[in-house]
C-alpha cells in the first residue's frame, strides 16, 4: 500500500496561474482533507471532504476549490495563485468520521508551493 | 487566542535525558486527543492517541487532563532519533451529526544531543 500520495511534490507558480494538487489514498477511506502548514501556524484546515460525494470550507477555503473525484482521489485547485499561498500542502484521509473515537489521520508526503 | 497551543520549544534534551512538555486546549467539548510527530520537511504521522487514563508506549507517556484542559508528552530516555516536532491534535465532535474537526497546534520542536 502506498497509503497517502501527493503529486507534485514542488511547485513555483507565478501570481495569477492556476495549478491543481492530486490527492490519491489507497486504504479505502471515506473522509479526505487539504491542510496548509506555514512556519508557527501549525496545520490549517482548507477544505475536506466526509465521504465521496461530499465537499466542505475549513478553517481557510478562500482562493482554493476541491473536488472529490471518487473514494481514492481528492484534488486542490488554486485558480488564481497568490503569494499567501506559498506553504506546504498535505493532504490526509482517515476512514470515518462520525465517531468520537480516536480516527487518526494519514498524511501525504506534501507539496511545497512557492507563488512568485 | 488559539485553540490548541503549545511551547514552540526548542527544548534542548541530552541523549538519555527525560522531556515532557505539554499542549492546552480550549473548547472543552473537545472528544479525542492525539500526539503525532513531523519530521523535518516530512509529513505528520501518528505517534499516539491520548486516553483519558494515559497511556503508554514504549518511552512514551501521554496524559490528559480534562479539568485543566491540556495533555502531556513525556519522553523518557531519549533518543537522537526523538529529535522532531511533536504536533498536538485535538479532535472536536461538534454535534452527533456532524463529523469531528481536527485541531492543530503549532508544535514542539525537540533536539537531543550527544
Amino acid at each position: 500500500n502506498a497509503g497517502v500520495t501527493q503529486t507534485p511534490k514542488f511547485q513555483v507558480l507565478k501570481t495569477g496561474q492556476s495549478m491543481t494538487l492530486q490527492c490519491a489514498q489507497d486504504m479505502n477511506h471515506n473522509s479526505m482533507y487539504w491542510y496548509r502548514q506555514d512556519p508557527g501556524m501549525g496545520l490549517r484546515l482548507i477544505y475536506y471532504s466526509a465521504s465521496e460525494g461530499t465537499t466542505d470550507k475549513g478553517e481557510v477555503p478562500n482562493g482554493y476549490n476541491v473536488s472529490r473525484l471518487n473514494k481514492r482521489e481528492f484534488s486542490l485547485r488554486l485558480e488564481s495563485a497568490a503569494p499567501s499561498q506559498t506553504s506546504v500542502y498535505f493532504c490526509a484521509s482517515s476512514e470515518a468520521l462520525r465517531l468520537a473515537g480516536q480516527e487518526t489521520q494519514y498524511f501525504g508526503p506534501g507539496t511545497r508551493l512557492l507563488v512568485l | 487566542r488559539k485553540e490548541v497551543e503549545q511551547d514552540p520549544g526548542p527544548f534542548n534534551v541530552p541523549e538519555g535525558a527525560t522531556v515532557a512538555f505539554n499542549c492546552t486546549y480550549s473548547n472543552s467539548a473537545s472528544q479525542s486527543f492525539f500526539w503525532y510527530r513531523q519530521d523535518c520537511r516530512k509529513e505528520p504521522k501518528l505517534l499516539m492517541s491520548v486516553y483519558s487514563s494515559g497511556n503508554e508506549d514504549g518511552r512514551f507517556t501521554a496524559q490528559l487532563n480534562r479539568a485543566s484542559q491540556y495533555i502531556s508528552l513525556l519522553i523518557r530516555d531519549s533518543k537522537l532519533s526523538d529529535s522532531a516536532t511533536y504536533l498536538c491534535v485535538v479532535n472536536l465532535l461538534l454535534t452527533t451529526d456532524s463529523w469531528g474537526k481536527f485541531q492543530f497546534g503549532a508544535g514542539t520542536q525537540v533536539v537531543v544531543t550527544p
